[in-house]
């Protein structure tokens, strides 16, 4: 079974609709992220979180946010969905030990968001 | 602000022929690791390089951290076909808890 897994895989929606995306891990990791990815400008981050009770903006949170439901589960949300979020969206868990390992990120393997 | 600068970002070879992904940039990173991403899929980590100067092999993959620990590169001999893919490069910076800034990518395609 997949350690960090996201659902839906791939979406189609249509402008101002409210949409979530669902992160769940079992590596039992207290950090999650959500990047999202165009061609061309490599992966930039939208939120993170530490623990439950700690959620941070990334580079590009506007327009998005996001709810820590459990240590295990990071979901992701759309209130007002515009077509310029057209984009692969990822999900990664961290356990932010010591040392160069801490940092090392486990991705899930994406959804592909469409918004028309 | 683009903080890693990878290049280049589209390579297309032959079966059998070296290549080298470089990562750079004017700032100091704590550690600096490179993921492969394949088409419809997540990165996933190849190696985490932490000292300055380090070096690490993995089977037809080298790694290296510049000396300053503001650049590596990806060095493959003999690239095969299964090599195809997204290369990212991304560093961690001490100041900023763990996040990880990635470079734009490398699209290598081997072609047998």
């Amino acid at each position: 079974d997949a350690d960090v897994t996201q659902t839906p895989r791939n979406r189609i929606t249509k402008t101002g609709k409210r949409i979530m995306l669902e992160c769940s891990q079992t590596k039992g990791h207290d950090r999650m992220y959500w990047y999202r990815q165009d061609p061309g400008l490599g992966l930039r981050l939208i939120y993170y979180s530490f623990d439950v009770k700690d959620i941070n903006k990334g580079e590009i949170s506007d327009g998005y946010s996001v709810s820590r439901q459990a240590q295990a589960k990071f979901s992701l949300s759309l209130e007002s969905a515009i077509p310029n979020q057209t984009a692969l969206y990822f999900c990664a868990t961290s356990d932010g030990g010591w040392g160069g390992r801490g940092n090392e990120q486990f991705f899930g393997p994406g959804t592909r968001l469409t918004v028309l | 602000t683009q903080l890693l600068e990878q290049s280049p970002q589209f390579l297309s070879i032959q079966e059998g022929e070296n290549l080298t992904v470089y990562c750079n940039s004017s700032s100091v990173f704590s550690s600096l690791q490179w993921y492969r991403q394949e088409p419809g899929e997540g990165p996933v980590l190849l190696v985490t390089v932490v000292t300055g100067g380090e070096v690490k092999k993995l089977k037809r993959l080298t790694f290296q951290f510049g000396d300053a620990r503001k650049d590596s590169s990806l060095h493959i001999t003999a690239a095969q076909p299964g090599d195809t893919g997204l290369y990212l490069c991304a560093g961690a910076r001490n100041n900023q808890g763990g996040k990880l800034i990635f470079g734009q990518g490398t699209e290598l395609s081997v072609k047998p």
